[in-house]
């Protein structure tokens, strides 16, 4: 694949309803992260995680949580849906031992919570 | 706190020049990098400067003064494909990084 992917493309949620949204990279990145775009604001970090086994709490946390059971995939669980959630969610990953630390991001995840 | 601040858009003619600003204030710093996001895509990366000084890549430039807590994103020949928004993000000391909300850049013919 590549790169990194990300699934759904979109997504509608009722309120209250368990979601996962799925991301795999197959860059071997030891580092992947997800955030969160909103209209007017810059990227927020929900979560993060610097290698298998390990994740870290961003900005935003709240609501939200992430495994990385191995180095490909980063999932993101909403355990409860509220419309503040609705969001664009992009993943990203970066080979930390590298020179600059560039993040690839995934295409995005559009999600509304009604 | 931490803080990124950029103009929220500017306009510019194809063919000229525009200058994109970033100030920063981040707990520790690890380096500036610049990404490009057209409507509904993912952020592309750009450019990265941990030094002082000018970094140039074809039409793009980018400059970073850390006394100052500075940088531009500068954009020569412009062309129609350049609209997008141009984040600016600062790498913190947890090697973290903290992301302005983006310059929505507006080419005109």
């Amino acid at each position: 694949i590549a790169g990194i992917t990300q699934a759904p493309t979109s997504q509608i949620l009722a309120a209250g309803r368990r979601m996962t949204l799925r991301c795999t990279q197959d860059m071997r990145h030891n580092a992947m992260y997800w955030y969160r775009q909103d209209l007017g604001l810059g990227l927020r970090l929900i979560h993060y995680s610097n290698t298998a086994g390990t994740t870290g709490k961003g900005e935003v946390p709240d609501g939200y949580s992430v495994s990385r059971a191995n180095t490909d995939d980063f999932p993101l669980t909403l355990a409860s849906a509220v419309p503040s959630q609705t969001s664009v969610y992009f993943c990203a990953s970066s080979d930390s031992s590298g020179s600059n630390n560039e993040q690839f991001f995934g295409p995005g995840t559009r999600l509304t919570v009604l | 706190g931490q803080n990124i601040d950029q103009p929220t858009e500017m306009t510019a003619t194809e063919g000229a020049i525009v200058q994109i600003n970033c100030t920063y204030q981040t707990s520790g710093f690890n380096g500036l990098f610049w990404y490009q996001q057209h409507a509904g895509e993912a952020p592309t990366f750009l450019s990265y400067n941990v030094l002082d000084g000018l970094e140039e890549k074809g039409r793009f430039s980018s400059f970073l003064s850390r006394s100052k807590g500075y940088s531009y994103l500068l954009l020569k020949e412009l062309q129609m494909k350049d609209s997008a928004s141009y984040l600016c993000a600062a790498m913190d000391s947890n090697y973290q990084l903290i992301w302005g909300a983006g310059t929505k850049l507006i080419i005109k013919p």
